[in-house]
């Protein structure tokens, strides 16, 4: 199984919501560990976008905080990602990611998954 | 917040050494302790290659090696291999944020 496993729509229109859930398998999600997204515009480097642990706290990149939500159901091992009132811009291979607690890396990575917006 | 600077691209023969460079742009870097490299081949997720500055994760061959001089950072690939070809990212942890630099593709002619 793959550890880290992104599932979403592939393709939002501008002004929506971007909705993606990641898929755990191998790993608890009640110990040390942190879960997030990354994000690589298509050509372009990575941006953070923020990452949750398993009681539900959060931190994110204070450039998108206003348009993003994270949440976490360890009942199904899985996380996932909303970010609101998407635009172009907002168009990227979405990866889903693991830190270990006070570990300021990322030692595990999803393989990604493409979202388009576009109308 | 600060930003990070990495060469666009850096070229090298096999065998030879190359070295990238990630320099911090902030008016508070703070220790910049908390650097990490990320290897990345086409179409392909990105895998930890270097923490901590100069850390090496279990697997990854010791021809990777990272430093730090002040507000820079580096990668050094000794002995270079045709699967070295690829794009190498770096990242900084500050404050309660992390930041990556722009990105370089190291060609391996």
């Amino acid at each position: 199984q793959v550890p880290l496993q992104e599932s979403g729509p592939g393709l939002v229109k501008p002004s929506d919501t971007l909705s993606l859930t990641c898929a755990v398998s191998g790993y608890s999600m009640h110990t040390d560990n942190w879960w997030g997204w990354i994000r690589q515009p298509p050509g372009k480097g990575l941006e953070w976008i923020g990452y949750i642990n398993y009681s539900g706290t959060t931190y994110y990149n204070p450039s998108l905080k206003s348009r993003v939500t994270m949440s976490v159901d360890t009942s199904k091992s899985q996380f996932s990602l909303d970010l609101t009132s998407v635009t172009a811009v907002d168009t990227a291979v979405y990866y889903c990611v693991k830190k270990i607690g006070a570990q300021w890396y990322f030692d595990l990575w999803g393989r990604g998954t493409l979202v388009t917006v576009s109308s | 917040q600060s930003a990070l600077t990495q060469p666009r691209s850096v070229s090298g023969s096999p065998g030879q050494s190359v070295t990238i460079s990630c320099t911090a742009i902030s008016s508070d870097i703070g220790d910049y302790k908390y650097v990490s490299w990320y290897q990345q081949h086409p179409g392909k997720a990105p895998k930890l290659m270097i923490y901590d500055v100069y850390k090496r994760p279990s697997g990854v061959p010791d021809r990777f090696s990272g430093s730090r001089s002040g507000n820079t950072a580096s990668l050094t690939i000794s002995g270079l291999q045709t699967e070295d070809e690829a794009d190498y990212h770096c990242c900084s942890f500050e404050g309660s944020t992390f930041i990556f630099g722009g990105g370089t593709k190291l060609t391996v002619l």
